[in-house]
């Protein structure tokens, strides 16, 4: 398989515990992104990374979330102190450059009790 | 962070009809494309649309780009009942390398 994976497929943690989700992107794919979609909604940006920097971080909604991609490829978004609103499915997305058409992955189904 | 606007929120048609979706945004745009999305997980890319051109086609689907009017649409015709799905557009606004997505229409075709 060469797409976009995501794991795990499905977390449930409650209130106050800290998360992480891993995305594996497209080989070779210098961009990498995450969203976040709420029950209804569209998906909501949160960061890109182009190669292992930050290139913007400006969709984070608060401190508690973090994002790291240390090698360029592998990334993984982490949530502190976790809240129920911060249940929603988060999707990573990966690209040749950050101008090409993403991929998408399965993405991880959070729930936060 | 912000999003662009799609109507209607919820289409209901028969197998067979033609379904229309539209899709308006803020800023200036390299390009806007058009997903799908079953059971609100995988986002299946459909269509690209460059803000050099006005009008692109790939099998059922067809779609326009007024940058003038800031706004998209997008089209399927003779419906099938596996259309049915979430349809979102997602635009590069403000030249920036993330795409912003819209709200969404949800489409239901009945058999």
């Amino acid at each position: 398989g060469a797409g976009v994976s995501q794991t795990p497929s499905n977390k449930v943690t409650e209130k106050g515990k800290y998360v992480e989700l891993r995305c594996d992107p497209i080989s070779g794919h210098t961009a990498l992104y995450w969203y976040r979609q709420s029950l209804g909604q569209g998906p909501e940006f949160l960061i890109y990374f182009q190669g292992t920097g930050a290139a913007d971080d400006s969709g984070l909604p608060n401190d508690r979330f973090f994002a790291v991609r240390p090698e360029g490829s592998v990334s993984t978004l982490k949530i502190q102190r976790t809240e129920r609103g911060d249940s929603a499915v988060y999707l990573c997305a990966s690209a040749t450059s950050g101008r090409s058409r993403p991929f998408f992955g399965p993405g991880t189904r959070l729930t936060v009790l | 962070s912000q999003q662009g606007e799609e109507d209607p929120q919820a289409l209901s048609i028969q197998e067979g009809e033609n379904a229309t979706m539209n899709c308006s945004y803020k800023t200036s745009i390299n390009n806007l494309q058009w997903y799908r999305q079953n059971s609100g997980r995988g986002l299946v890319h459909l269509i690209l649309i460059r803000s050099n051109e006005r009008e692109k086609h790939s099998g059922r689907l067809r779609v326009t780009l007024d940058t003038s009017k800031k706004s998209s649409s997008l089209l399927i015709t003779a419906s099938r009942a596996a259309d049915t799905a979430s349809y979102f557009c997602a635009t590069d606004e403000g030249n920036t390398d993330k795409l912003i997505f819209g709200t969404g229409t949800r489409l239901q075709v009945f058999p």
